[in-house]
């Protein structure tokens, strides 16, 4: 079965205290991994997607590494504008999900970062 | 911005009524979604549409049904609402490259 796996659920950093956020899957072939931010209220919005293992992508504070088994979000010198939900999630190659489109979401990480 | 609208962007309705939730695009992706979002669940699929008129289950269908029409509209209903439908709805559309675009949310509470 698809899944994904994020952790921490939640994370306190102060500014400029960088972090990683980690995204751990399992999928029958991935077509796609997709990093998005969620602000309370709003809907996800995109950050990025990663195809292959040993893929980085970057934009501002943050960038997105892709292995075999997980993916890791790293904030660098956060400020307190950063802080919102961070959420993971894949699309299969194969199966259903890779007919549908169906992403498969982990359930999140809180970030808050304080001043 | 891919130019995803929701509309109503809040919603108090009765139990055992129905609901319509629209998601309009202004691009002409071929393929939408509709998303619920719950404390726990996090977003799990209700339906989607692969062009006008094609539509299919998602994991969590059972009391909702869809609608599309036209490229740009994609409809949400819930047929006679449960307490248990009270959640945060988004709409998606999938670009060429697989990448999905999230609309604003509607937060309906069925009362």
């Amino acid at each position: 079965e698809d899944q994904v796996t994020q952790s921490p659920e939640a994370l306190r950093l102060q500014e400029g205290e960088s972090s990683s956020l980690n995204c751990s899957y399992t999928v029958s072939g991935l077509r796609g991994l997709f990093w998005y931010r969620q602000d309370p209220g709003k809907g996800p919005e995109f950050l990025f997607t990663l195809y292959s293992a040993g893929e980085e992508k970057e934009k501002e504070r943050l960038k997105a590494t892709l292995t075999k088994k997980e993916s890791f979000l790293h904030i660098t010198a956060p400020k307190p504008e950063d802080s919102a939900t961070y959420l993971c999630a894949v699309q299969a190659r194969f199966g259903g999900s890779g007919n549908t489109g169906k992403l498969i979401f982990g359930q999140g990480t809180t970030l808050q970062v304080k001043p | 911005d891919a130019g995803i609208t929701q509309s109503p962007r809040h919603k108090v309705t009765e139990t055992g009524t129905p609901v319509t939730l629209r998601c309009h695009q202004t691009e002409n992706h071929r393929y939408m979604y509709w998303y619920r979002q719950d404390p726990g669940h996090g977003l799990r699929l209700i339906h989607y549409s692969y062009g006008v008129k094609d539509t299919d289950k998602g994991e969590v269908s059972d009391g909702y049904s869809v609608s599309r029409s036209k490229t740009e509209d994609f409809l949400l209903t819930l047929e006679s609402a449960t307490s248990s439908q009270t959640s945060v709805y988004f709409c998606a559309l999938r670009t060429e490259n697989f990448e999905q675009y999230f609309g604003p949310g509607t937060r309906l509470t069925v009362t």
